[in-house]
């Protein structure tokens, strides 16, 4: 079945510096992925929808400054939570969607945990 | 805006017994309804889906109803295992639509199967 690797499961830094999480459709291409984070006890909030080749697109309240994608490539997006602060501690999920359309069903990666200090 | 409200966890529940979890929804189209399931140590897997009023979804000896007079999608299993213990999440996507596009989720439910 399709496969997303989400890296790194967890890291824990200093306050200030910046962190970057890898999101890796193993076994086909995404043209579209998309970004989540949830906080203890709440909703999968979608941060952005990343496009292959082109900007991201931030949801309202999502600093694109501070949280960075790229998604260079047709099985690789990048999320880079800049000059990360204690409040950025969170649970964030990566999905990835094969194909073109929207028909077909979003694939999950297990998540990364990161811990600001 | 759109939003998915889920009953609070945890649920626990005596293996082969009933299980239903509540989710209602609120949106301003005809959307699509999923059920994600996520294992200990595991990613969000798609469970079920309806797209349209009175579409059954079922997998796995799981059910939901795509309720529009209620906008109601609760999931339900007549004899849960042990297996099944996870964290059970509602969402919806405006539109018809294969879960491709923006996801709006509940909160999430934990299920505890006990012996």
């Amino acid at each position: 079945g399709a496969v997303v690797s989400q890296h790194p499961s967890r890291v824990i830094c200093k306050s200030g510096t910046s962190v970057k999480i890898e999101c890796r459709s193993l076994d086909f291409q995404a043209t579209t992925m998309f970004w989540y984070r949830q906080f203890p006890k709440q909703s999968l909030m979608l941060m952005a929808t990343s496009n292959e080749g082109s900007k991201a697109t931030y949801e309202q309240g999502v600093e694109k400054d501070k949280f960075l994608i790229n998604h260079a490539s047709l099985t690789l997006s990048t999320l880079t939570v800049t000059s990360a602060h204690p409040e950025d501690s969170s649970f964030y999920i990566c999905s990835a969607r094969p194909g073109q359309g929207s028909n077909q069903p979003q694939h999950f990666g297990d998540g990364t945990r990161l811990s600001i200090l | 805006g759109d939003s998915v409200t889920q009953m609070e966890g945890p649920v626990t529940l005596s293996e082969e017994a009933f299980l239903t979890i509540n989710c209602t929804y609120t949106a301003t189209g005809y959307p699509s309804l999923f059920w994600y399931v996520q294992y200990p140590g595991e990613g969000l897997q798609l469970l079920l889906k309806a797209t349209k009023a009175d579409d059954k979804g079922s997998n796995k000896g799981f059910e939901a109803t795509y309720r529009k007079e209620t906008t109601s999608f609760h999931l339900e299993k007549g004899s849960v295992q042990v297996s099944d213990s996870a964290v059970y999440f509602c969402a919806l996507s405006e539109g018809w639509t294969g879960g491709g596009n923006k996801l709006t989720f509940g909160t999430g439910t934990q299920l505890k199967v006990e012996l």
